[in-house]
Protein backbone atom coordinates (compact mmCIF):
# COMPACT_ATOMS: atom_id res chain seq x y z
CA UNK A 1 0.00 0.00 0.00
CA UNK A 2 1.40 3.47 -0.78
CA UNK A 3 1.94 5.83 2.26
CA UNK A 4 3.44 8.82 3.24
CA UNK A 5 4.95 9.41 6.59
CA UNK A 6 5.54 12.62 8.74
CA UNK A 7 7.53 13.10 11.75
CA UNK A 8 7.84 14.41 14.30
CA UNK A 9 3.66 14.72 14.19
CA UNK A 10 4.35 17.59 16.65
CA UNK A 11 7.13 19.82 17.34
CA UNK A 12 7.65 23.24 19.50
CA UNK A 13 10.85 25.07 19.53
CA UNK A 14 12.05 28.79 20.12
CA UNK A 15 12.28 31.51 17.75
CA UNK A 16 15.69 31.55 16.00
CA UNK A 17 15.79 27.59 16.21
CA UNK A 18 16.72 25.56 13.17
CA UNK A 19 14.26 22.75 12.57
CA UNK A 20 13.91 19.70 10.44
CA UNK A 21 11.02 18.12 9.27
CA UNK A 22 10.79 14.67 7.84
CA UNK A 23 8.85 12.90 4.97
CA UNK A 24 9.30 9.55 4.04
CA UNK A 25 7.32 7.52 1.55
CA UNK A 26 6.74 4.07 -0.13
CA UNK A 27 5.21 4.51 -3.36
CA UNK A 28 5.26 2.78 -6.99
CA UNK A 29 5.56 5.18 -10.00
CA UNK A 30 6.85 7.93 -7.94
CA UNK A 31 6.39 11.36 -10.13
CA UNK A 32 7.53 14.26 -7.26
CA UNK A 33 7.12 15.65 -3.82
CA UNK A 34 5.38 18.21 -2.85
CA UNK A 35 5.61 20.29 0.51
CA UNK A 36 3.01 22.49 1.87
CA UNK A 37 2.33 25.22 4.54
CA UNK A 38 -0.75 25.01 6.11
CA UNK A 39 -1.68 28.02 8.20
CA UNK A 40 -5.31 28.74 8.39
CA UNK A 41 -7.69 27.25 5.65
CA UNK A 42 -5.62 26.16 2.55
CA UNK A 43 -2.34 24.65 2.11
CA UNK A 44 0.22 27.24 0.74
CA UNK A 45 2.80 25.30 -2.17
CA UNK A 46 6.15 25.63 -0.62
CA UNK A 47 8.16 23.21 -3.00
CA UNK A 48 7.97 20.49 -5.93
CA UNK A 49 10.99 17.78 -5.73
CA UNK A 50 11.45 15.41 -8.27
CA UNK A 51 15.11 14.98 -8.50
CA UNK A 52 17.46 13.59 -5.77
CA UNK A 53 20.35 15.64 -4.50
CA UNK A 54 18.86 19.31 -5.56
CA UNK A 55 18.05 21.54 -3.12
CA UNK A 56 15.73 24.02 -3.39
CA UNK A 57 15.61 27.18 -1.57
CA UNK A 58 13.11 30.03 -0.64
CA UNK A 59 14.57 32.41 1.72
CA UNK A 60 15.10 30.31 5.34
CA UNK A 61 13.38 27.31 3.57
CA UNK A 62 14.95 24.97 1.69
CA UNK A 63 14.73 21.09 1.03
CA UNK A 64 16.04 18.00 -0.80
CA UNK A 65 14.73 14.41 -1.83
CA UNK A 66 16.94 11.52 -1.10
CA UNK A 67 15.00 8.95 -4.31
CA UNK A 68 17.22 5.87 -2.84
CA UNK A 69 16.46 6.47 0.88
CA UNK A 70 13.04 7.52 -0.22
CA UNK A 71 12.59 10.57 2.21
CA UNK A 72 12.72 14.61 2.24
CA UNK A 73 13.73 17.11 4.83
CA UNK A 74 12.22 20.03 5.08
CA UNK A 75 14.54 22.47 6.67
CA UNK A 76 13.81 25.90 8.64
CA UNK A 77 16.49 28.08 10.12
CA UNK A 78 16.16 31.34 12.46
CA UNK A 79 12.42 29.98 12.65
CA UNK A 80 10.11 33.05 13.71
CA UNK A 81 7.19 33.34 15.40
CA UNK A 82 5.13 33.48 11.56
CA UNK A 83 6.28 29.87 10.64
CA UNK A 84 4.12 28.54 13.03
CA UNK A 85 1.90 25.78 11.16
CA UNK A 86 1.36 22.49 9.84
CA UNK A 87 3.72 21.64 6.90
CA UNK A 88 2.50 18.62 5.06
CA UNK A 89 4.54 16.53 2.39
CA UNK A 90 2.92 14.67 -0.83
CA UNK A 91 3.70 12.42 -2.91
CA UNK A 92 2.29 12.63 -6.10
CA UNK A 93 2.82 9.25 -8.44
CA UNK A 94 2.57 8.46 -12.52
CA UNK A 95 -0.15 5.30 -12.01
CA UNK A 96 -3.65 6.60 -11.71
CA UNK A 97 -2.22 10.01 -10.90
CA UNK A 98 -2.69 10.27 -7.61
CA UNK A 99 -1.50 12.53 -4.90
CA UNK A 100 -0.83 10.63 -1.40
CA UNK A 101 -0.85 13.07 1.37
CA UNK A 102 1.06 12.52 4.80
CA UNK A 103 -0.72 13.50 8.15
CA UNK A 104 1.42 16.53 8.17
CA UNK A 105 3.94 18.20 11.15
CA UNK A 106 2.24 20.74 13.62
CA UNK A 107 5.29 23.16 14.34
CA UNK A 108 5.28 25.78 16.91
CA UNK A 109 7.59 28.26 17.54
CA UNK A 110 7.56 30.07 21.12
CA UNK A 111 8.62 33.42 20.90
CA UNK B 1 -8.88 6.49 11.00
CA UNK B 2 -10.79 9.55 8.91
CA UNK B 3 -12.02 8.42 5.61
CA UNK B 4 -12.45 10.80 2.48
CA UNK B 5 -14.19 9.30 -0.59
CA UNK B 6 -14.52 10.95 -4.07
CA UNK B 7 -17.07 9.58 -6.05
CA UNK B 8 -15.21 9.02 -9.71
CA UNK B 9 -11.54 8.40 -9.76
CA UNK B 10 -11.55 9.49 -13.52
CA UNK B 11 -14.07 11.59 -15.49
CA UNK B 12 -13.82 12.38 -19.01
CA UNK B 13 -16.67 15.09 -19.98
CA UNK B 14 -17.42 16.91 -23.29
CA UNK B 15 -17.17 21.06 -23.07
CA UNK B 16 -20.24 22.73 -21.53
CA UNK B 17 -21.81 19.78 -19.75
CA UNK B 18 -22.80 20.36 -16.19
CA UNK B 19 -20.25 18.19 -13.58
CA UNK B 20 -20.87 16.82 -10.30
CA UNK B 21 -17.69 15.95 -8.22
CA UNK B 22 -19.06 14.34 -5.29
CA UNK B 23 -16.90 14.44 -1.51
CA UNK B 24 -18.11 12.21 1.39
CA UNK B 25 -15.99 11.94 5.09
CA UNK B 26 -17.21 9.66 7.60
CA UNK B 27 -15.55 11.48 10.51
CA UNK B 28 -18.44 14.27 11.56
CA UNK B 29 -16.05 16.65 10.65
CA UNK B 30 -17.77 20.53 10.21
CA UNK B 31 -15.14 22.14 7.41
CA UNK B 32 -14.88 20.20 4.09
CA UNK B 33 -12.90 21.99 1.07
CA UNK B 34 -12.58 21.50 -2.77
CA UNK B 35 -8.78 22.43 -4.12
CA UNK B 36 -7.50 21.67 -7.82
CA UNK B 37 -4.12 20.61 -7.77
CA UNK B 38 -2.31 21.63 -11.41
CA UNK B 39 1.34 21.12 -11.96
CA UNK B 40 3.56 23.38 -10.80
CA UNK B 41 0.44 25.63 -9.53
CA UNK B 42 0.06 23.26 -6.13
CA UNK B 43 -2.93 23.18 -4.64
CA UNK B 44 -5.43 26.12 -4.91
CA UNK B 45 -8.59 26.22 -3.15
CA UNK B 46 -11.83 26.48 -4.66
CA UNK B 47 -14.64 26.37 -2.29
CA UNK B 48 -15.13 25.71 1.34
CA UNK B 49 -17.74 25.06 3.55
CA UNK B 50 -18.11 25.21 7.67
CA UNK B 51 -21.60 24.11 8.35
CA UNK B 52 -24.26 22.26 6.47
CA UNK B 53 -26.16 25.02 3.66
CA UNK B 54 -22.64 27.19 4.40
CA UNK B 55 -20.59 27.87 1.71
CA UNK B 56 -17.74 30.70 1.14
CA UNK B 57 -15.62 31.03 -2.17
CA UNK B 58 -12.05 30.53 -2.02
CA UNK B 59 -9.09 31.70 -4.46
CA UNK B 60 -10.79 30.41 -7.62
CA UNK B 61 -14.25 29.90 -7.14
CA UNK B 62 -14.93 31.38 -11.00
CA UNK B 63 -16.87 28.59 -12.65
CA UNK B 64 -17.86 26.33 -10.04
CA UNK B 65 -20.76 26.08 -7.25
CA UNK B 66 -20.57 23.91 -4.33
CA UNK B 67 -23.39 22.22 -2.41
CA UNK B 68 -23.74 21.11 1.44
CA UNK B 69 -27.20 19.82 1.92
CA UNK B 70 -26.16 17.49 4.68
CA UNK B 71 -23.19 17.69 6.88
CA UNK B 72 -20.89 14.33 5.74
CA UNK B 73 -21.38 15.80 1.98
CA UNK B 74 -19.65 18.32 -0.36
CA UNK B 75 -20.35 18.62 -3.85
CA UNK B 76 -18.61 20.77 -6.38
CA UNK B 77 -20.25 21.64 -9.46
CA UNK B 78 -19.18 23.14 -12.78
CA UNK B 79 -21.97 24.68 -14.10
CA UNK B 80 -20.86 24.51 -17.99
CA UNK B 81 -17.49 22.42 -18.05
CA UNK B 82 -14.35 23.98 -20.06
CA UNK B 83 -11.16 22.58 -21.19
CA UNK B 84 -9.39 24.81 -18.38
CA UNK B 85 -11.45 22.73 -15.92
CA UNK B 86 -8.93 20.17 -16.60
CA UNK B 87 -7.49 19.42 -13.59
CA UNK B 88 -7.10 16.87 -10.47
CA UNK B 89 -9.88 18.10 -7.83
CA UNK B 90 -8.89 16.74 -4.05
CA UNK B 91 -11.59 16.92 -1.13
CA UNK B 92 -10.57 17.51 2.48
CA UNK B 93 -12.70 18.10 5.45
CA UNK B 94 -11.46 19.07 9.15
CA UNK B 95 -12.10 19.99 12.68
CA UNK B 96 -13.83 22.76 13.21
CA UNK B 97 -11.68 25.26 15.23
CA UNK B 98 -9.60 28.57 14.86
CA UNK B 99 -6.29 28.66 13.44
CA UNK B 100 -4.75 25.50 11.79
CA UNK B 101 -6.90 21.93 11.50
CA UNK B 102 -5.45 19.00 10.16
CA UNK B 103 -6.66 18.25 6.57
CA UNK B 104 -7.76 14.83 5.55
CA UNK B 105 -7.57 14.29 1.89
CA UNK B 106 -9.77 12.55 -0.34
CA UNK B 107 -7.78 10.27 -3.29
CA UNK B 108 -8.59 12.71 -6.02
CA UNK B 109 -10.63 12.95 -9.18
CA UNK B 110 -8.71 13.43 -12.37
CA UNK B 111 -11.26 15.08 -14.52
CA UNK B 112 -10.55 15.95 -18.54
CA UNK B 113 -12.98 18.13 -20.41
CA UNK B 114 -12.40 17.89 -24.27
Amino acid sequence: EDKVVQSPLSLVVHEGDTVTLNCSYEVTNFRSLLWYKQEKKAPTFLFMLTSSGIEKKSGRLSSILDKKELFSILNITATQTGDSAIYLCAVELNRDDKIIFGKGTRLHILP
Amino acid sequence: DVKVTQSSRYLVKRTGEKVFLECVQDMDHENMFWYRQDPGLGLRLIYFSYDVKMKEKGDIPEGYSVSREKKERFSLILESASTNQTSMYLCASSEPGQGAREQYFGPGTRLTVT
